[in-house]
């Protein structure tokens, strides 16, 4: 089957810095994607890896090794409104989503 | 705001009633979608129009009825539902399908609680 692991919740400090970790086992892969949810809100995109490295925009970054079926997002300087859930996503070789079940990330003062 | 409205925003419904949720996307994308968000679990794929043409349900029970009369619009006709219904329902919209950086543009989802 097709799976997408990546930690229900995390905690992180203001001004800090945290990596959310995306591992999946799909059929075929045709890139993954990083999603921002705050709560009662739509989700929406942050970040496309097809290819192997990373992508850098402004805080956030997101890195990817298809050979290890893996990802990672990294927020830097964090701040209040981070505090949200991220979504991992995997378009499989039938161009279907894989989603993950989302990490909710809270940040203290 | 993302150019994708649904509403309403919440609904509470009985078993026996008929609702429908309704999603309007401003972008001049041809596909739509919606998806079920239930707590701590990966959102579920309903159903996908392409130009007006569905072309995929995930098995979707038949209690749910998407009706998609143009590229703008897209609705969820609900009736007798149960209670493990109740979820976030989101629309999404995407310039088009199968191409694989298609990016998702989402609504705010409607809160729906089945009594």
């Amino acid at each position: 089957g097709q799976n997408i692991d990546q930690p229900t919740e995390m905690t992180a400090t203001e001004g800090a810095i945290v990596q959310i970790n995306c591992t999946y086992q799909t059929s075929g892969f045709n890139g993954l994607f990083w999603y921002q949810q705050h709560a009662g809100e739509a989700p929406t995109f942050l970040s496309y890896n097809v290819l192997d490295g990373l992508e850098e925009k402004g805080r956030f970054s997101s890195f990817l090794s298809r050979s290890k079926g893996y990802s990672y997002l990294l927020l830097k300087e964090l701040q209040m409104k981070d505090s949200a859930s991220y979504l991992c996503a995997v378009m499989d070789s039938n161009y279907q989503l894989i989603w993950g079940a989302g990490t909710k990330l809270i940040i203290k003062p | 705001e993302t150019g994708v409205t649904q509403t309403p925003r919440h609904l509470v419904m009985g078993m026996t009633n008929k609702k429908s949720l309704k999603c309007e996307q401003h972008l001049g994308h041809n596909a739509m979608y919606w998806y079920k968000q239930s707590a701590k679990k990966p959102l579920e794929l309903m159903f996908v129009y392409s130009l007006e043409e569905r072309v995929e349900n995930n098995s979707v029970p038949s209690r749910f009825s998407p009706e998609c009369p143009n590229s703008s619009h897209l609705f969820l006709h609900l009736h007798t539902l149960q209670p493990e219904d109740s979820a976030l329902y989101l629309c999404a919209s995407s310039q088009a399908i199968g191409t694989g950086n298609e990016k998702l543009f989402f609504g705010s989802g409607t809160q729906l609680s089945v009594l």
